[in-house]
């Protein structure tokens, strides 16, 4: 499968501490996107992050990727309960005519 | 907030019934995209289209079928549910006029439940 695969699969966390989400994938990229989805929600974009970039900040998001490893993270700085959510990874494969491939998900729980 | 709605967002219906999710956009974009969401799974293509009259099926194998007649409006059908039709379907619409994707926006999702 070309799909990303995020890593942890669940992870709890006390509020203030940083969460760190990992995301692998095993072919060339053009971008790789991560997206946030609360509970019985759509998906939310958070961060793109082309194949020619190695960090992103946005707010208390960094994301920064690694081609030569084909790996992504994304890091939430003093995180809130409110950031409790499922966070995925899509991948823009090249030669995929821009369509986007999903991994299965982060759950992400912060405790207040 | 994204400008992209999605109706019914809950639906139980017997097996055999005709099914048709609407999903509209306000945002003019030419891409958009229906995915297959199980609880706590990965999300699958299922259809999409890159402008009016224009459709493709996804990765995901699917019964449905859609239509593009205008720029905003992109149906999902289903002629005969069935208990294996249950899932959330989300619709998704993002800019055109580049090779590489853009970001996505999300309508809220129809969560089907056949009986």
């Amino acid at each position: 499968s070309q799909q990303g695969e995020e890593d942890p699969q669940a992870l709890s966390i006390q509020e203030g501490e940083n969460a760190t989400m990992n995301c692998s994938y095993k072919t060339s990229i053009n971008n790789l996107q991560w997206y946030r989805q609360n509970s019985g929600r759509g998906l939310v974009h958070l961060i793109l992050i082309r194949s020619n970039e190695r960090e992103k900040h946005s707010g208390r998001l960094r994301v920064t990727l690694d081609t030569s490893k084909k790996s992504s993270s994304l890091l939430i700085t003093a995180s809130r309960a409110a950031d409790t959510a499922s966070y995925f990874c899509a991948t823009d494969f090249t030669g995929a005519n821009s369509k986007l491939t999903f991994g299965k998900g982060i759950t992400l729980s912060v405790r207040p | 907030e994204a400008d992209i709605y999605q109706t019914p967002r809950y639906l139980v219906i017997g097996t055999g019934k005709k099914i048709t999710l609407e999903c509209s956009q306000t945002m003019g974009h030419d891409k958009m995209y229906w995915y297959q969401q199980d609880p706590g799974m990965e999300l699958h293509l299922i259809h999409y289209s890159y402008g009016v009259n224009s459709t493709e099926k996804g990765d995901l194998s699917s019964e449905s079928t859609v239509s593009r007649i205008r720029t905003e409006h992109f149906p999902l059908t289903l002629e005969s549910a069935r208990p294996s039709h249950t899932s959330q379907y989300l619709c998704a619409s993002s800019e055109s006029g580049r090779a590489v994707s853009q970001p996505q926006h999300f309508g809220d999702g129809t969560r089907l439940s056949i009986l």
